[in-house]
């Protein structure tokens, strides 16, 4: 079946430094790809995304592209903030009825400042 | 205006006893779902209900029984608890069934068994 793999935590880094969290995924047709982040004590927002190959989905400051060719959704920021700190998800949504949104283990990112 | 609204928040009760998480969303959405996220915040489906039928049901002990009176309202009925029960449940909801669009969440229910 479909399933998504993203790389364990903790994931811990200054002010200003680049971050990558890596998503795999596994999928029999063209789903569509998210990363969702918890803020703590709050529940899941969607943070971006992508509902086909090569779709690049952004927002604040976060991007992600949807690659088929490695079947991977790799999250990425510039320059993180003492804010970003949060537990990211990476998630898949393969597209046919009757299915659910399968998510990652996910990240926890923690940045100090 | 919150799209998705879970009550309670929180929910300390003891072993044995029976408790309900209510859902309501005004988004218009045709589906709506029940997380669990246990202590390692692994996100699990639970069930799914789409304009009030019963679309998704995990394998999850009888014990936990969701209903839907209306398309945006989905509770969550769970009898005699169990330690194991203790986590935090969201609901979310969808346009549509299948995923393509994504979800919005509610701020989920931590419900504590002891």
């Amino acid at each position: 079946g479909d399933s998504v793999t993203q790389m364990e935590g903790p994931v811990t880094l200054s002010e200003e430094a680049f971050l990558t969290i890596n998503c795999t995924y596994t999928a029999t047709g063209y789903p569509s790809l998210f990363w969702y982040v918890q803020y703590p004590g709050e529940g899941l927002q969607l943070l971006l995304k992508a509902t086909k190959a090569d779709d690049k989905g952004s927002n604040k400051g976060f991007e992600a592209t949807y690659r088929k060719e490695t079947t991977s959704f790799h999250l990425e920021k510039g320059s993180v903030q003492v804010s970003d700190s949060a537990v990211y998800f990476c998630a898949l949504g393969s597209g046919q009825a009757g299915t659910a949104l399968i998510f990652g283990k996910g990240t926890t990112l923690s940045v100090s400042s | 205006d919150t799209a998705v609204s879970q009550t309670p928040k929180y929910l300390v009760t003891q072993m044995g006893n029976d408790k309900s998480i209510k859902c309501e969303q005004n988004l218009g959405h045709d589906t709506m779902y029940w997380y669990k996220q246990d202590s390692k915040k692994f996100l699990k489906i639970m069930f799914s209900y789409n304009n009030k039928e019963l679309i998704i049901n995990e394998t999850v002990p009888n014990r936990f029984s969701p209903k839907s009176p209306d398309k945006a309202h989905l509770n969550l009925h769970i009898n005699s608890l169990e330690l194991g029960d203790s986590a935090v449940y969201f609901c979310a909801s969808s346009q549509e069934g299948t995923g393509r669009a994504g979800y919005t969440f509610g701020s989920g229910t931590r419900l504590t068994v002891v």
